[in-house]
């Protein structure tokens, strides 16, 4: 079935430094890409949708240039936390459709940011 | 409100019992998903339906669109279905519930 690696599953950064979470689809090309977030104990919060070849669509209250996601190839994207802070320190999971007009959907691994 | 709400929010139930999960939702849909997620954080897809039943192996999933219901139910639970178990959605984009935490004790 349709895989979505996700990595690094977990890191733990200095607050300032810029962490860069990856998620590629395996075998079967990723057109869109969904970023979520999740706090404990809560449900996912959709961030940003991505698009290979075109810029992301971002939700209200998201920061563009905290959180840059780049969808390179139909493969590949990638969300940059740059200049961590505490505060950023959550779960971390992509999406990908996979079922076209059938809306089924593979998840990533997740990545646990740890901002100390 | 929540758009997508499930019931209940925790769940204790004893090795062998049939759970029941619950979920209303009041958004449009082109589909509503059951999702999975272990203590690890990772998701799994268990079940994406619009309508009738659809069953894989002790898990079945059923959906009634007009009542905008949808339930998940486990036969002869097991400790490895100890989970995180979230209904979700939507069509393009989905709306998420904000899970039912069960845990089978042996």
């Amino acid at each position: 079935g349709a895989v979505v690696s996700q990595h690094p599953s977990r890191v733990i950064c200095k607050s300032g430094t810029s962490v860069k979470i990856e998620c590629r689809s395996l075998d079967f090309q990723a057109t869109t890409m969904f970023w979520y977030r999740q706090f404990p104990k809560q449900s996912l919060m959709l961030m940003a949708t991505s698009n290979e070849g075109s810029k992301a669509t971002y939700e209200q209250g998201v920061e563009k240039d905290k959180f840059l996601i780049n969808h390179a190839s139909l493969t590949l994207s990638t969300l940059t936390v740059t200049s961590a802070h505490p505060e950023d320190s959550s779960f971390y999971i992509c999406s990908a459709p996979t079922g076209g007009a059938s809306y089924g959907y593979t998840f990533g691994s997740g990545t646990r940011l740890t901002v100390v | 409100k929540n758009e997508v709400e499930q019931s209940p929010q925790n769940l204790t139930a004893q090795e062998g019992e049939f759970i029941t999960i619950n979920c209303s939702y009041s958004v449009g849909i082109s589909a509503l998903h059951w999702l999975q997620q272990h203590p690890g954080g990772g998701i799994v897809s268990l079940f994406m339906l619009s309508s009738g039943k659809k069953k894989h192996g002790r898990l079945i999933a059923t959906i009634n669109i007009q009542e905008k219901h949808s339930s998940l139910h486990i036969t002869a639970s097991h400790p490895r279905d100890s989970a995180v178990y979230i209904c979700a959605a939507g069509g393009s984009r989905l709306t998420f519930g904000e899970g039912t935490q069960l845990t089978v004790n042996p």
